[in-house]
């Protein structure tokens, strides 16, 4: 039932792209994306709801594929501050408060 | 400031020994949660409330007790904590998980001997 995220690791130069990307095995009412970095919190980037838009946060945006169970966050030109680990939230009953997240995928851009 | 805070941030206890992890948010915020992490497991939701009196168990409820009495509270109790139990504990709060954002505490780190 946990999504599975892939890649589990990535290394980036500044300036390039990565995708990550959630899959689940069940129908996906809404999926949640966040950004942990070392010793802090998990900071909340996007949610991408069934039917609803791709959402983008600076260079930061997100795609949902109902039909694949599918959610890829896209990071462009990656700067410093995206160093982190992501993880994706994915809640299959719609407005519950029940999220399952993924193991998450762990991101290092290098000067 | 808008805030979640957590009390205490770091507790180191013996098995068998009650705790209460306390978690406060000052958004009154309706929708709160609780979660552990451990490494290569991710966050894992322990109990979730949806509104004041409103309590429901996530996807790891064993061992562990919520309430919410007032809007502004959530914590998490510990009967009789047990190794397995050792992990970082996360709050959150939202005001609506549906369409809005999820705000995390500082996290609590507990260690069971």
């Amino acid at each position: 039932q946990q999504p599975v995220q892939s890649p589990q690791a990535v290394i980036l130069r500044e300036g390039e792209d990565a995708v990550i990307n959630c899959s689940s095995s069940k129908a996906l009412y809404s999926v949640h994306w966040y950004r942990q970095k070392h010793g802090e919190a998990p900071v909340f980037l996007m949610i991408l709801l069934k039917g609803g838009e791709q959402k983008g946060h600076e260079k930061i945006s997100a795609s949902f594929n109902e039909k694949k169970q599918q959610s890829s966050l896209y990071l462009t030109a990656s700067q410093l501050s995206y160093s982190g680990t992501y993880f994706c939230g994915t809640d299959y009953r719609g407005n519950t408060g029940k999220l399952i997240f993924g193991q998450g995928t762990t991101l290092q851009v290098k000067p | 400031e808008a805030q979640v805070t957590q009390n205490p941030r770091y507790l180191i206890t013996v098995t068998g020994k009650k705790l209460t992890v306390t978690c406060s948010q000052n958004m009154n915020h309706e929708y709160m949660s609780w979660y552990r992490q451990d490494p290569g497991l991710g966050l894992r939701q322990i109990y979730y409330s949806m509104n004041v009196e409103v309590t429901d168990k996530g996807d790891v409820p064993e061992g562990y007790k919520v309430s919410r009495k007032e809007k502004r509270n959530f914590p998490l109790i510990l009967e009789s904590p047990s190794p397995n139990q050792t992990s970082l504990y996360f709050c959150a709060s939202s005001s609506s998980l549906r369409a809005d954002t999820q705000y995390f505490g500082p996290g609590t780190r507990l260690t069971v001997l």
